[in-house]
């Protein structure tokens, strides 16, 4: 069965620290990638995304994700967060354009003072 | 461009009751699917519906169903709730008529409370 693994449920980090939220996936066909953010007591909002292309996507907010094939890998990245990136972070694929998401378990991303 | 609108946001029913909420996609997509979304068991697919058909479902039993109106919008019922149930529902719009479709948007979620 598909599925998609995110390796941390939790990731404690101070602020203007590096972050790295990592997800890994099982396939062996061609997918689109994903990562989510939810904050609480809100619907998901798109960080960014693999469609094709250049393997390294970047968000408007400083995050970035690398598609790596051949460890199927999308890890989501960030060199210095903020207090505001606090949140709930969802990796997700999807197996054709539209339509099911299979999402990972969430990365609950703390940032302190 | 208005978002996906879901409604209610809140709602608490009884153990036994049937609910039914609905979703109205971005203007021009397509594509409607809903998730549950719980502590326990994360964002768990539901089903998919494209031109008011079901093209995808996931493993939920048979009372969990929907529908899809030729405007798109969509609702979705769960009968004979039990307390499992509790969850956030979300749906999500996609499959814009023009153009391409790179992404899937969510609503804000019906948070469904069971007693």
């Amino acid at each position: 069965a598909q599925s998609v693994t995110q390796l941390d449920s939790q990731v404690p980090v101070f602020e203007e620290a590096p972050v790295e939220l990592r997800c890994n996936y099982s396939s062996s066909v061609s997918v689109y990638l994903f990562w989510y953010v939810q904050y609480p007591n809100q619907g998901l909002q798109l960080l960014l995304k693999y469609l094709s292309g250049s393997t390294l996507v970047e968000s408007i907010n400083g995050f970035e994700a690398e598609f790596n094939k051949s460890q199927t890998s999308f890890h989501l990245r960030k060199p210095s967060v903020h207090i505001s990136d606090t949140a709930e972070y969802f990796c997700a694929v999807s197996y054709n354009q539209g339509g099911k998401l299979i999402f990972g378990q969430g990365t609950e991303l703390s940032v302190k003072p | 461009k208005a978002g996906v609108t879901q409604t209610p946001r809140y709602l608490i029913k009884t153990r036994g009751q049937q609910v039914t909420l609905s979703c109205s996609p971005i203007s021009g997509h397509r594509s409607v699917s809903w998730y549950q979304q719980t502590p326990g068991q994360g964002l768990q697919f539901l089903f998919e519906y494209f031109s008011e058909t079901q093209r995808n479902k996931g493993n939920f039993p048979g009372r969990f169903s929907g529908r899809q109106f030729s405007n798109s919008r969509s609702e979705m019922n769960v009968s004979t709730l039990e307390l499992g149930d509790s969850a956030l529902y979300l749906c999500a719009s996609s499959l814009p008529l023009t153009g391409m479709n790179t992404e899937a948007f969510f609503g804000q979620g019906t948070r469904l409370t069971v007693v």
